[in-house]
């Protein structure tokens, strides 16, 4: 089976711009979270969504914003980035019940110069 | 609070020793906790979970021990490995409401191999 699949890799953008990190999760998983990884405040909740609907938010800014479609992929977009927001996005998903056995992707690494 | 801890944020131990990795927790309302091991460029990986009406839980080579009267969870390896050489983090989730809730993690225990 295969596992939680994120894309890009790497990303490097400039201050202002946006951006559009895309996540599959493992077949059959209807729950699909993001969090966000820096050295400083360590793996912090972004959004949950199950089923197209979001289920759960984080303590992010609006721009920030995230959906899920029918086929349970996910999109997280940040627009007008700014410098903090460089570091490793994470996706995560699993079968249903909240954040139970959630598998990771590695992530996208976002670098805003 | 919300916030989960971890004692220390480096242990180091000697191949084939047994490890253990202390974390403390805030939120009396957490009924779930996670264990996961990130490698250097990969995400996190799930090790272990326990609910929180149990109080042991056994993998392989791998213990978790949640006590709750003191808010600590610990995760044991047994026999420890070049290949356990990771960072830990645990996670404790809060029920918001429903069957919803936010998985909070701690800022994780790096955990050095002697040979």
């Amino acid at each position: 089976k295969a596992g939680v699949t994120q894309t890009p890799r790497y990303l490097i953008k400039t201050r202002g711009q946006q951006v559009t990190l895309s996540c599959s999760p493992i077949s059959g998983h209807r729950s699909v979270s993001w969090y966000q990884q820096t050295p400083g405040q360590g793996l912090q909740f972004l959004f949950e969504y199950f089923s197209e609907t979001q289920r759960n938010k984080g303590n992010f800014p609006g721009r920030f914003s995230g959906r899920q479609f029918s086929n349970s992929r996910s999109e997280m977009n940040v627009s007008t980035l700014e410098l903090g927001d460089s570091a490793l996005y994470l996706c995560a998903s699993s079968i249903g019940r909240t954040n139970e056995k959630l598998f990771f992707g590695s992530g996208t690494q976002l670098s805003v110069l | 609070g919300e916030s989960v801890g971890l004692h220390l944020p480096t242990l180091s131990v000697q191949e084939g020793d047994n490890s253990i990795i202390n974390c403390a927790y805030s939120n009396s309302a957490s009924d779930y906790f996670i264990w996961y091991k990130q490698e250097s460029g990969k995400g996190p990986q799930f090790i272990i979970d326990i609910r929180s009406n149990m109080d042991k839980r056994q993998g392989q080579r791998v213990t978790v021990l949640l006590n709750k009267t003191v808010k600590h969870l610990s995760l044991q390896i047994a026999a420890t490995q070049p290949g356990d050489s990771a960072v830990y983090f645990c996670a404790e989730n809060i029920r918001v409401r429903g069957n919803t809730g936010k998985l909070i993690f701690g800022q994780g225990t790096t955990l050095q191999v002697k040979p």
